[in-house]
């Protein structure tokens, strides 16, 4: 069974300093996709940035980048020179590639970031 | 280029009664999927459209839930006989490929 998990709770750092969320994830499927989400204080939810299973380089959009080591199933996020504005709720997020019709995300249960000034 | 549309924003429903969801995808989505958000149980997947054909509903409480998604411009989430278990805020997305992108979602609240 697929399941997402986010150990730290919570994090707080200064601003412009680099954070790393943590993610672990489980799957049968030899291809799959990992997402990481951010739900700001609105509620809004906001897609950042995407892995495939199947490349080796980490992906990088803007000031996020992934550090995705597929043989621990791990798939962490790195913000670099953080902002106050990036407090937020960040999800980890995975879904299945190919088994079964079904695309829907499985996501960990969060890892609140403060950014402090 | 408007985003994920839902409506209403906030419902409030007494128990026993029927709420009503409405979602309108980004336009050109193929997929559009129904999340349930509480606090306990984190995002979990209710169920889920491509092209308006209902595709997974492994989510779905079975005997109160269902969605229906009669155009490609709009999906629908009902809940029978609401239970103060059901309160959460409901979340759509929808999706070109890979990518799901989030509307605000509704909170209901059963009393």
């Amino acid at each position: 069974a697929q399941k997402v998990t986010q150990t730290q709770t919570s994090i707080s750092v200064m601003e412009k300093t680099t954070v790393t969320m943590d993610c672990v994830y489980e799957t049968q499927d030899s291809s799959y996709f990992l997402f990481w989400y951010k739900q700001t204080a609105s509620g809004e939810i906001v897609f950042l940035i995407r892995q495939d299973s199947y490349k080796k380089e980490n992906a990088t959009v803007g000031h996020y980048s992934l550090n995705f080591q597929k043989p621990k199933s791990s798939i962490g996020l790195i913000i670099t020179a953080t902002q106050i504005e990036d407090s937020a709720v960040y999800f980890c997020a995975m879904r299945e590639g190919i088994t079964g019709n079904t695309r829907k995300l499985i996501f960990g249960l969060g890892t609140t970031l403060q950014v402090q000034p | 280029n408007a985003g994920v549309i839902q409506t209403p924003r906030h419902k409030v429903t007494g128990k026993g009664q029927e709420a009503t969801l409405w979602c309108e995808p980004i336009s050109g989505h193929s997929a559009v999927f129904w999340y349930r958000q509480t606090i306990v149980q984190g995002l979990e997947f209710l169920t889920y459209f491509r092209n308006q054909a209902p595709i997974d509903d492994s989510g779905m409480p079975k005997e109160r839930f269902s969605a229906q998604m009669p155009n490609q411009s709009h999906s629908t989430l009902k809940i029978q006989s609401t239970q103060p278990q059901d309160s959460a805020v409901y979340l759509c997305a929808s999706s070109p490929s890979l990518e799901q992108y989030f509307g605000p979602g509704t909170r209901l609240t059963v009393l």
